[in-house]
């Protein structure tokens, strides 16, 4: 089984929805992260979280929020989406040495 | 701010052509490198990582990089490519003791013809 998993993979939406991306892990890990993957750009980071009770900002958090349910799953919010959202999203895990481990990704499409 | 910028966007080699990537990154302080590469549709993996000690780190599938402090560089390096290293390969600093905040480069999309 995959360590770090993603749902959905794939989603088209409409302008305004609200859309939440999910990801849990199985690493026991403490430190979660989203980014999104545009072309050109590489990743960039929208939220970290170190723990459960510990949310962070990253370079483009606008437009989006998170929740850390438990130490296993981080979720990412759209309030309301918008056509520039459209990405390949993805989570990521750490553990205290640095590496981060990837989920899969959700390829997210607004139209 | 912290930034990594890879010189080539794109790269196109034939097998068994040798490989170097760049990546140089802005940052004073103690830093922790990698590079992951992304192969067709599939996530992120890690190649290889540079922590301390020899700046010259082996990694996965016969890739290589090393760390010249003075230059900031963590060029990537491959004797020998196989068409399966066609992918999408991204350089990433951490400050070292920091939050494992990873800044990536833009990346850089190898294709290898056979």
């Amino acid at each position: 089984d995959a360590d770090v998993t993603q749902t959905p993979r794939n989603r088209i939406t409409k302008t305004g929805k609200r859309i939440m991306l999910e990801c849990s892990q199985t690493k026991g890990h403490d430190r979660m992260y989203w980014y999104r993957q545009d072309p050109g750009l590489g990743l960039r980071l929208i939220y970290y979280s170190f723990d459960v009770k510990d949310i962070n900002k990253g370079e483009i958090s606008d437009g989006y929020s998170v929740s850390r349910q438990a130490q296993a799953k981080f979720s990412l919010s759209l309030e309301s989406a918008i056509p520039n959202q459209t990405a390949l999203y993805f989570c990521a895990t750490s553990d205290p040495g640095n590496e981060q481990f990837f989920g899969p990704g959700t390829r997210l499409t607004v139209l | 701010a912290q930034s990594v910028s890879q010189h080539n966007h794109h790269v196109i080699l034939s097998e068994a052509a040798s490989l170097e990537l760049g990546c140089n990154y802005s940052y004073g302080g103690t830093v922790n490198l990698f590079w992951y590469v992304q192969y067709p549709g599939q996530h992120l993996q890690l190649l290889l990582k540079y922590f301390s000690g020899d700046p010259l780190v082996k990694g996965i599938k016969g890739f290589e990089a090393e760390f010249i402090k003075s230059k900031f560089s963590f060029n990537l390096r491959k004797p020998s490519v196989q068409w399966s290293d066609t992918a999408e390969y991204f350089c990433a600093v951490a400050n070292s003791g920091g939050y494992n905040k990873l800044i990536f480069g833009a990346g850089t999309r190898l294709a290898v013809h056979p």
